[in-house]
């Protein structure tokens, strides 16, 4: 069956390293999305790409960036680890193009504390 | 003021209650609308899209009103199992912006 994954579920990290989240998808879907969710917050947009080398800012982008190689893998990295992006973060995906819906779909998330 | 807005509750209920949700919403730009359903620690599921004409799944009703910028959720006969936190998401299609509300907590009590 056709999902989107992430990888680690869990991780523990140290301010000012770098680090990467990983996400897959095995719909083809073209939009790609990056969420982190704190208390209080609810899920905010971190990147999103409509496609294979596009990727745009979303409304929390700062100390995070994105690239698309290909269809299905969208991996956030964290440049410089800091305490205020300890969060939990979904990926999510969706179809994309003229004449589809804008349903996204959720990855499992990835709890990273930074410490 | 937050571009998407919900009442945070919680919503405590006994089986067998309605309970409606309602989430506004301020850019008259918006194109999609949806409402999700996300259990502690797990990801958001979609639960319905939201259309003008208003759309019914089994005991979930759901309605947009683009004159008043807001969409509501309707649950008939709760179930302890529909014990959740429920988000509402609009979409704006023009700048592909995607704002999650901060969701809404409901208990379902036997």
């Amino acid at each position: 069956d056709a999902e989107i994954t992430q990888s680690p579920r869990h991780k523990i990290t140290e301010t000012g390293r770098q680090v990467t989240l990983a996400c897959h998808q095995t719909w083809n879907h073209n939009n790609m999305f990056w969420y982190r969710q704190d208390l209080g917050h609810g899920l905010r947009l971190i990147h999103y790409s409509y496609g294979v080398q596009d990727t745009n800012k979303g409304e929390v982008s700062d100390g995070y960036s994105v690239s698309r190689s290909n269809t299905e893998d969208l991996p956030l990295t964290l440049e410089s680890a800091a305490s205020s992006q300890t969060s939990v973060y979904f990926c999510a995906s969706s179809e994309g193009g003229l004449g589809t819906t804008d349903t996204q779909y959720f990855g499992p998330g990835t709890r990273l504390t930074v410490l | 003021r937050k571009e998407v807005e919900q009442d945070p509750g919680p919503f405590n209920v006994p089986e067998g209650a309605t309970v409606a949700f309602n989430c506004t919403y301020s850019n008259s730009a918006s194109q999609s609308f949806f409402w999700y359903r996300q259990d502690c620690r797990k990801e958001p599921k979609l639960l319905m899209s939201v259309y003008s004409s208003g759309n019914e799944d089994g005991r979930f009703t759901a309605q947009l009103n683009r004159a008043s910028q807001y969409i509501s959720l309707l649950i008939r006969d709760s179930k302890l199992s529909d014990s959740a936190t429920y988000l509402c998401v609009v979409i704006f299609r023009g700048g592909f912006k995607t704002i999650f509300g901060a969701g809404t907590r409901l208990f379902v009590k036997a």
